[in-house]
């Protein structure tokens, strides 16, 4: 069964400062797509990010960059010069058979001005 | 753009009653999810709607079942109602050739006593 695992439970860093959010994955399949997700206090998740897992070259969208590795089955999550706005609960995902998207467990960013 | 909306945003519900959501998809969306996030969890998929048809689903009981409309909007019922089912449930609409990018709502938070 596929299984992602997000180690960091709750992270606090001050505003500016650079965190990383680290992801594990599972999965026996040869083909699979990794996803990154944000939680806002408001409730609705909010599409991040969408990687193919042939596609490993690290992606950089403003302050926001991802590092996938094949090799350790990671994709872990960086965000750049972090603001009060980026608190929220982040959540690393695998795409399963059936179009079902497997969720860790979350991990909960705070940050402070 | 209308995004995804949900009804209602709370609700209360005592064992044994059943319950029903609804969720009306993003614009051009034809694929509608529905997902159960627990307190502190990440949220776990329920099942998945295309054309009107289940295409995919997670471990639930059969209590848990759903309807999608030929608008796309869709339906979650609940039946014999368990402690354990005070969840936030989310709806979420896409596209089916675009699987794992979802569009959420904020959640209908449902609360068993």
């Amino acid at each position: 069964a596929q299984k992602v695992t997000q180690a960091q439970t709750e992270i606090s860093v001050v505003e500016k400062e650079d965190v990383t959010l680290d992801c594990v994955y599972e999965t026996r399949d040869t083909t699979y797509y990794l996803f990154w997700y944000k939680q806002p206090p408001s409730g609705e998740l909010v599409f991040l990010i969408r990687r193919n897992s042939f596609d490993e070259q690290n992606e950089i969208s403003g302050r926001y960059s991802w590092n996938f590795q094949k090799s350790t089955s990671s994709f872990n999550f960086t965000i750049t010069a972090s603001q009060v706005v980026d608190s929220a609960v982040y959540f690393c995902a695998l795409l399963e058979y059936g179009n079902k998207l497997v969720f860790g467990a979350g991990t909960i960013l705070r940050v402070k001005s | 753009e209308t995004g995804v909306t949900q009804s209602p945003t709370h609700l209360i519900k005592t064992r044994g009653q059943q319950v029903t959501l609804r969720c009306s998809s993003q614009s051009g969306h034809n694929t509608v999810s529905w997902y159960q996030q627990a307190l502190g969890q990440g949220p776990q998929f329920i099942f998945q709607y295309y054309r009107e048809e289940e295409n995919g689903r997670g471990n639930f009981p059969p209590r848990f079942s759903g309807l999608q409309f030929p608008n796309y909007s869709s339906e979650l019922n609940v039946n014999a109602l368990e402690l354990d089912d005070s969840a936030l449930y989310l709806c979420a609409s896409s596209l089916l050739n675009r699987a794992g990018e979802l569009f959420f709502g904020e959640g209908s938070r449902l609360t068993v006593l």
